[in-house]
């Protein structure tokens, strides 16, 4: 069956520190992946989107790698504040053609400072 | 632009009721669906739309129906709400699908089945 997972549920790092939250995905061939952050009480928000032939993504203190050998992504946040204190979403589509986006369950990330 | 917009904010319902969640976007988007979002599951959809007139079911579609009269609105139907309905429900929207296209989702709505 199809199933995406992260890593933790819950991640505690330092300020300054880099955060790396995984996303790891068995049975979907996707042709794109995307990060959501959600804070509490409100709802998700969009970070990032790499492609299946991209192996790289960055965006300010944010680093996206897709390893579709692996099946896995990660997600980076370099310099980390508490500010980035969210719960951070993985979701896949389930290849070319599809109009179904499937999440992974999030990990909440806490800064401590 | 107001973005996604859903209504209401909270909801108390007792199981067989009915009601209808709204859901309307001002960005033009082809796309909407709805998810629920539980403790320990996830976001899961539920609905979704490609466009006017035309909507499927996602993962978990029982119990809840959908219709899509306009670009703009894309209502959520429970029929007889029961207790295992309690979730908060999102939806959200994008310019033509999933695949490279940001999913913009609205605040939410919280609703309990008594």
């Amino acid at each position: 069956s199809q199933k995406i997972e992260q890593n933790s549920e819950a991640l505690n790092i330092q300020e300054g520190k880099t955060a790396t939250l995984t996303c790891n995905y068995t049975n979907y061939s996707p042709a794109y992946l995307q990060w959501y952050r959600q804070d509490p009480g409100r709802g998700p928000v969009f970070l990032l989107l790499i492609r299946e032939n991209e192996k790289e993504k960055r965006k300010e203190r944010l680093k996206v790698t897709f390893d579709t050998t692996l099946k896995q992504s990660l997600f980076h946040i370099t310099a980390s504040q508490p500010a980035d204190s969210a719960t951070y979403l993985c979701a896949l589509d389930s290849g070319a053609g599809s109009y179904q986006l499937t999440f992974g369950k999030g990990t909440k990330l806490s800064v401590i400072p | 632009n107001a973005g996604v917009t859903q209504t209401p904010k909270f909801q108390v319902l007792k199981t067989g009721q009915s009601m209808t969640l709204q859901c309307a976007q001002d960005m033009n988007h082809e796309y909407m669906s709805w998810y629920r979002q539980d403790p320990g599951m996830g976001l899961r959809l539920i609905h979704y739309s490609v466009g006017a007139g035309i909507t499927d079911q996602g993962e978990v579609p029982n119990g809840y129906n959908v219709s899509r009269s306009t670009t703009e609105d894309f209502p959520l139907r429970l029929l007889s709400a029961a207790p295992s309905q309690t979730s908060v429900y999102f939806c959200a929207s994008s310019y033509s699908g999933v695949g490279t296209d940001t999913q913009y989702f609205g605040p939410g709505t919280r609703l309990t089945v008594l």
